[in-house]
């Protein structure tokens, strides 16, 4: 059974970069049947999805956030990683990973018990 | 982009029958996933491909995806499904995945 865990710093000062591990147990990163996301939630609020890693280091981002994310995997470690630089306040969430499933749709199963990330001042 | 409306909240009362409903227009040409979040939790997928129920999840809870709306049901309504509730599709028109808002469902 795959699991997820996300592991970082949970304090970041405001301008600086956001940096977070997702380790995948249970499974192979390099299932070429998967891809891997992560995704964020704002205290109260719903989930945003931030960006998917293929194990081949192909990556896309959402739009909103692509000027600032990237994405990295690193297969013998059974790892994906999230970068998020010039961090404000709006950036403070619960970040979570999760795997991906492609075809014939997409969806996100299982996901990471999440790491909640705040940006200070 | 592609925006999935839900209702904020729902209510119910134990043994009735909830429907969350996730809108937009022509989303039955589309392939609808939920998502159930009880509070300090991680997001669980209770339904894949409109109506597909991953291993463990009850029969209680069921999916169906037609026009302009997606159907979230949960028969048979426990204390224990009280949680937030998700939508998400595949925005093609985007190439990346999307959510609705969330639906906060209230056993009363």
């Amino acid at each position: 059974q795959v699991q997820l865990q996300e592991s970082g710093p949970g304090l970041v000062k405001s301008s600086e970069t956001l940096s977070l591990t997702c380790t995948v147990s249970g499974g192979s990163i390099s299932d070429s049947s998967h891809s891997w996301a992560w995704i964020r939630q704002p205290t109260g609020k719903g989930l945003e999805w931030i960006g998917t890693i293929y194990y081949t280091g192909s990556a896309y981002y959402s739009p909103s956030l692509q000027s600032r994310v990237t994405m990295s995997v690193d297969t013998s470690k059974n790892q994906f990683s999230l970068r998020l630089t010039s961090v404000t306040a709006a950036d403070t969430a619960v970040y979570y990973c999760a795997r991906q499933i492609m075809t014939p749709s997409t969806w996100f199963d299982p996901w990471g018990q999440g790491i909640l990330v705040t940006v200070s001042s | 982009s592609y925006v999935l409306t839900q209702p904020p909240s729902v209510s119910v009362a134990p043994g009735q029958t909830a429907r969350i409903t996730c809108g937009e227009n022509n989303i039955g040409d589309k392939i609808v996933q939920w998502y159930q979040q009880k509070p300090g939790q991680a997001p669980l997928l209770v339904i894949s491909f409109d109506s597909d129920r991953p291993s463990g999840i009850p029969e209680r809870i069921s999916g169906s995806n037609t026009g302009n709306t997606a159907t979230l049901t949960i028969s048979r309504v426990e204390a224990g499904d009280e949680a937030d509730y998700y939508c998400q599709v595949w925005d093609s028109s985007s190439d990346h995945p999307v959510f609705g808002g969330g639906t906060k469902l209230t056993v009363l």
